[in-house]
């Protein structure tokens, strides 16, 4: 099993719609979830942590389920400027300098459709 | 002015040729990244740095060196560039991470190389 991983999509829903991704990581011991966001021939940019309890941003909801190991990102009402590729990232527990393991998802990509 | 900057922004160059790429942030964080991206792979991290005096490999380290010469300034040369060196080279930057906190990464623009 791959140390994370995203339906690559592309997800096209229409306008208006919601749209729900997920991201699965191997290593259960992992600490720190989040959501960024790519545009196309952009740098990826946060878009939203993921806490154990889970959290909302607008039309953005990012929830955790430790028992499967999986992340969740949903979206309400999609705009068009909603397109872009999101991509998960996930850390697992510090294990000092030298071993870094931040690990990104290859992303799902979301078209809106007018 | 943006916080985290890289230059070149676009590159093509012919194999065999040494390329350095630069990158300088105004964040202030002790720790800097590069990653590259290729389609259908996503992000890898290549090296990393916590601070001045500290360079870890990362994921995909061989055929790079980098170079950390000061907080804000962090490099990475391809010593002896090939065609599958052909990518878009992103530098990230990120405030203190430990157990239960956060360690957001903030992302250049990027550079897109092209080795021929």
């Amino acid at each position: 099993r791959k140390e994370v991983e995203q339906d690559p999509g592309p997800f096209n829903v229409p306008e208006g719609a919601t749209v729900a991704f997920n991201c699965t990581y191997s290593n259960s011991a992992s600490q720190s979830f989040f959501w960024y966001r790519q545009d196309c021939r952009k740098e990826p940019k946060l878009l939203m942590s993921v806490y154990s309890s889970g959290n909302e941003d607008g039309r953005f909801t990012a929830q955790l389920n430790r028992a499967s190991q999986y992340i969740s990102l949903l979206i309400r009402d999609s705009k068009l400027s909603d397109s872009a590729t999101y991509l998960c990232v996930v850390i697992p527990s510090y294990s000092g300098a030298g071993s870094y393991q931040l690990t990104f998802g290859k992303g799902t990509k979301l078209s809106v459709i007018p | 002015d943006a916080d985290v900057t890289q230059t070149p922004r676009n590159r093509i160059t012919k194999t065999g040729k040494r390329i350095m790429l630069e990158c300088s942030q105004t964040k202030g964080h002790d720790r800097m990244y590069w990653y590259r991206q290729d389609p259908g792979l996503g992000l890898r991290l290549i090296y990393y740095s916590f601070d001045v005096k500290d360079i870890n490999k990362g994921e995909i380290s061989d055929g790079y060196s980098v170079s950390r010469q000061a907080q804000a300034k962090f490099s990475l040369s391809l010593e002896s560039a090939i065609p599958n060196q052909t990518a878009l080279y992103f530098c990230a930057t990120s405030d203190y991470w430990s157990a239960g906190s956060t360690d957001t990464q903030y992302f250049g623009p990027g550079t897109r190389l092209t080795v021929l």
